[in-house]
């Protein structure tokens, strides 16, 4: 098993919609969980950090599940702008300096 | 504040040629991280290094790559005798290194060093 999975989408929403996708993991020790962006061809930017019990940053929500060893992220409310490809992030303990990159999903949002 | 910086941003290589990267960290950071992505694949961990000093390498392919970062001047990430397979985009990023509430700071990427072997 990869030790991280995405589903690469693409996903395609019109403007407005809302839309989730999940990130698996295999290694049950770890412990710190992020989404980070990549726009075509640039550096990943940290999006949000996820914490146990999910948090929210404006239109973003994450939410972590231990039992079943995945991490989700919903955009509520879709725009042009987050037309990207996201990034499931981790890393193995929280002294762990080394970050496991999922492949990422990319989302295109229409006009 | 400037952010990371990498240069050059685009590399042309002939096979057996070298290739050197470079990675300036943000002001104040003291810790620089190498990954590669290979296209449509996600960011692999390379090397992690802080001045003077490899703490972690085992990313790295054992011959032909090697990093420094030394006390004065940007980290290096030199490929020796490129391959194609060589050919990816190589992004250097950089943290405080410290331990915050056990959480280690955040790590924040250069625009990223595009390798083309010919």
């Amino acid at each position: 098993r990869k030790e991280v999975e995405q589903d690469p989408g693409p996903f395609n929403v019109p403007e407005g919609a809302t839309v989730a996708f999940n990130c698996t993991y295999s290694n049950s020790a770890s412990q710190s969980f992020f989404w980070y962006r990549q726009d075509c061809r640039k550096e990943p930017k940290l999006l949000m950090s996820v914490y146990s019990s999910g948090n929210e940053d404006g239109r973003f929500t994450a939410q972590l599940n231990r039992a079943s060893q995945y991490i989700s992220l919903l955009i509520r409310d879709s725009k042009l702008s987050d037309s990207a490809t996201y990034l499931c992030v981790f890393d193995f303990r929280s002294n762990d300096y080394k970050l496991s990159f999922g492949a990422g999903t990319t989302v295109t949002v229409r006009a | 504040n400037a952010g990371v910086m990498q240069n050059p941003r685009h590399l042309v290589r002939r096979r057996g040629q070298e290739a050197r990267l470079r990675c300036s960290p943000m002001k104040g950071h003291s810790h620089v991280y190498w990954y590669r992505q290979l296209p449509e694949e996600g960011l692999k961990f390379m090397v992690y290094l802080q001045k003077e000093n490899i703490i972690d390498e085992s990313g790295m392919p054992k011959e032909r790559f090697s990093a420094e970062f030394p006390k004065e001047g940007p980290s290096i990430l030199r490929i020796q005798q490129v391959v194609r397979g060589d050919s990816a985009a190589y992004f250097c990023a950089s943290s405080p290194g410290q331990i915050t509430g056990g959480i280690r700071e955040t790590q924040y990427f250069g625009p990223g060093t595009r390798l083309l072997v010919l």
